[in-house]
């Protein structure tokens, strides 16, 4: 059965530094994207991402964060400049639709914890 | 502003004892309400997606429904696999690509 992966399954980085997330979507899928969830809070919604642009993103998506889809397979998230409050489990999801459910195949997450 | 909140936080039941949840939101034009199941430590997994007030969907012991404030999930006859967080949320946002998360109801079947 397909399955989202995500690399790494956990990632320790300084404050300060750059990382990227990656995550390779079902290979069927149009829609793709990244939530985050702070230990023993709900998950959060950071990005959408459809036709190789961002159709929707939150406020906590801000200039630190960006998204790309640079082949036809791997979409990562990069945080330019990690803060301690990034420390979080982030999710990967992605979903087909073209005008059915928007069901969304979550990945097993990268844990980043920020130092 | 969208939102939705969950209750009971936390519920322990006996196998076989059983319940619902609910889920309560608050979106301007509901384009869908969706139910997922998360384990500790993984991502969430699908269960149903409602669209619309008196729509049903069931699957083994679950059933979900939908009216047009709340959701309930309701479980029959659990069992102690069935112990993990179920998390509601609802499609929002603009183009409706913004998706928006309660904070999960944490359900333990003891056997």
């Amino acid at each position: 059965e397909p399955e989202v992966t995500q690399t790494p399954s956990h990632q320790v980085t300084q404050m300060g530094q750059e990382v990227i997330l990656r995550c390779v979507p079902i290979s069927n899928h149009l829609y793709f994207y990244w939530y985050r969830q702070i230990l023993g809070q709900k998950v959060e919604f950071l990005v959408s991402f459809y036709n190789n642009e961002i159709s929707e993103k939150s406020e906590i998506f801000d200039d630190q964060f960006s998204v790309e889809r640079p082949d036809g397979s791997n979409f990562t998230l990069k945080i330019r400049s990690t803060k301690l409050e990034d420390s979080a489990m982030y999710f990967c999801a992605s979903t087909f639709t073209l005008g059915g459910s928007y069901e969304q195949y979550f990945g097993p997450g990268t844990r980043l914890t920020v130092t | 502003e969208d939102q939705v909140t969950q209750s009971p936080e936390a519920l322990r039941l006996q196998e076989g004892e059983s319940s619902s949840l609910n889920c309560s939101y608050t979106v301007s034009g509901l384009r869908g309400l969706f139910w997922y199941r998360q384990d500790p430590g993984k991502g969430p997994e699908f269960l149903f997606t409602l669209y619309s007030a008196g729509e049903e969907k069931e699957k083994e012991r679950l059933k979900a429904t939908l009216t047009k404030k709340e959701s309930f999930l309701h479980i029959t006859a659990p069992k102690p696999e069935d112990s993990a967080t179920y998390l509601c949320a609802v499609q929002a946002g603009n183009y409706g690509q913004n998706f928006v998360f309660g904070p999960g109801t944490r359900l333990s079947v003891l056997p």
